[in-house]
């Protein structure tokens, strides 16, 4: 099973709407990190989350950490083409610097 | 400043045979880790470095996997008798002490 869950799995929206992308684990979060990847590129690094209650904002988009340390949801305004891509969440599972667990992505297309 | 360099960016090989794959992480990054991504999934954790040493190698699907470090810089990993399973996106990253990871842009992996 798969320890970090996304969804939905793909999303289609039209250009200016607002969409959510939420990122479940069934363990409690020591971190959460959204990445962003385009086909055949590598992961670009959105937001790092923390602290139970964490919200990030950079430009349209906004990623937030719930109380409990168990889920994520990116939010992005008014979406763009560019907003176009796969959006991935990463969770340190155990701390100190151990290596990140990553869900299966989120295929987010904008359309005029 | 230049970011994760990995080369080469595409790799054909035919069952059987060896690869060697290569990663130069950002200058003064301490951590390296490689992931593996299949179609449609997310990266799938290989191998972790801290220095020279290798400080966590749990998720190498089996003795064909090998990775070094030698000097606690560039990495290099190697897939002895490939198999048509292994293909694959092979991506690395680098970060400082508890800080997001930065990754390359991967190296594809295609065994025929």
């Amino acid at each position: 099973s798969q320890e970090l869950e996304q969804s939905p799995q793909s999303l289609i929206v039209q250009e200016g709407k607002n969409l959510t992308i939420n990122c479940t684990s069934s363990k409690t979060l020591y971190g959460l990190y959204w990445y962003k990847q385009k086909y055949g590129e590598g992961l670009i690094f959105l937001m790092m989350l923390q602290k139970g209650g964490e919200e990030k904002s950079h430009e349209k988009i906004t990623a937030k950490l719930d109380e409990k340390k168990q889920q994520s949801s990116l939010h992005i305004t008014a979406s763009q083409p560019s907003h176009a891509g796969i959006y991935l969440c990463g969770a340190d599972m155990r701390g100190g610097n151990t290596p990140l667990v990553f869900g299966k992505g989120t295929r987010l297309s904008v359309i005029a | 400043g230049a970011g994760v360099s990995q080369t080469p960016s595409n790799k054909v090989t035919e069952k059987g045979k060896y690869v060697e794959l290569r990663c130069d992480p950002i200058s003064g990054h301490t951590a390296l880790y490689w992931y593996r991504q299949s179609l449609g999934q997310g990266p799938e954790f290989l191998i972790y470095f801290q220095g020279t040493g290798a400080a966590d190698d749990s998720g190498l699907p089996n003795d064909r996997f090998f990775a070094v470090r030698p000097e606690g810089s560039v990495s290099t990993l190697k897939i002895q008798r490939t198999e048509r399973g292994d293909s694959a996106v092979y991506l690395c990253a680098s970060s400082l002490r508890d800080s997001p990871l930065h990754f390359g842009n991967g190296t594809r992996l295609t065994v025929t």
